[in-house]
C-alpha cells in the first residue's frame, strides 16, 4: 500500500536555529496539507499545496511541493518556543477523493 | 459554532465490550472521517463519508462500525474492543471547497 514516510523523527534545536522535516510519498499525491500537533492536542491544518513545485509561506515557515508531486518540504527559519510540536504531511493519492494518507510526523522540540 | 466535537474525552473498556465513540459538528460539513493515532506515529484513516447515508473504509477499518444518519453526526462502534484498539482516536470535517480537515479534540481510549 501507499506509505508517506518523514524525515527526521525527531529534531531538537537551539531557538534561532532553522528547522526542516521532509515527507516523501510512495505514490503520487494529487494535494499535500501540512499539519503541527502540539503535545496532547490535535492536528490543526497549517497549508494545502497543489500544483507540482509549488512554493508557499506564512511568516516563518516555507513549504514546497516537489516536481514529481511525490515529496515535500516544510522549513522554519529562526525557530521559537511555540514551534514545538508534530508536524505531518498528508495527501490523497487520487484527485477528488478524501482518503488522505498521513505520514509518520518529525516531533520538534526548541531549546530556549 | 462549537466545531467538531468528541465524547467522551477518555475512557477504558475491557476486552470483549462494546462502545460507540460520539463525533458531532455543527458547520453542516458533508465529509467526516475517523482516525487512530498511535503513540510515535502518524493518523491512520478508519472509515469516513461524503454526505449522510454514504461511508467507505478507510486504511484501517477491521473491527469498526460507522453509520451517517445525519449530516451532524458521525458515530464509531467498536463492536468488541481488543487491546489493539487501544489509541487516540480523532473525528474530522472537512470545510467544503477547501479540503481543509478541521478535527475535534480526540478520545483516548485504553483496552485491558
Amino acid at each position: 500500500g501507499q506509505q508517506v514516510m518523514q524525515i527526521p523523527q525527531y529534531q531538537h534545536v537551539q531557538e534561532g536555529e532553522d528547522f526542516t522535516t521532509y515527507c516523501n510519498s510512495s505514490t503520487t499525491l494529487s494535494n499535500i496539507q501540512w499539519y503541527k500537533q502540539r503535545p496532547g492536542g490535535h492536528p490543526v491544518f497549517l497549508i494545502q499545496l497543489v500544483k507540482s513545485g509549488e512554493v508557499k509561506k506564512q511568516k516563518r515557515l516555507t513549504f514546497q511541493f516537489g516536481e514529481a508531486k511525490k515529496n515535500s518540504s516544510l522549513h522554519i527559519t529562526a525557530t521559537q518556543t511555540t514551534d514545538v510540536g508534530t508536524y505531518f504531511c498528508a495527501g490523497p493519492p487520487t484527485s477528488g477523493t478524501y482518503k488522505y494518507i498521513f505520514g509518520t510526523g518529525t516531533r520538534l522540540k526548541v531549546l530556549a | 459554532n462549537a466545531g467538531v466535537t468528541q465524547t467522551p474525552k477518555f475512557q477504558v473498556l475491557k476486552t470483549g465490550q462494546s462502545m460507540t465513540l460520539q463525533c458531532a459538528q455543527d458547520m453542516n460539513h458533508e465529509y467526516m472521517s475517523w482516525y487512530r493515532q498511535d503513540p510515535g506515529m502518524g493518523l491512520r484513516l478508519i472509515h469516513y463519508s461524503v454526505g449522510a447515508g454514504i461511508t467507505d473504509q478507510g486504511e484501517v477499518p477491521n473491527g469498526y462500525n460507522v453509520s451517517r444518519s445525519t449530516t451532524e453526526d458521525f458515530p464509531l462502534r467498536l463492536l468488541s474492543a481488543a487491546p489493539s484498539q487501544t489509541s487516540v482516536y480523532f473525528c474530522a470535517s472537512i470545510i467544503p471547497g477547501t479540503d481543509t480537515q478541521y478535527f475535534g479534540p480526540g478520545t483516548r481510549l485504553t483496552v485491558l
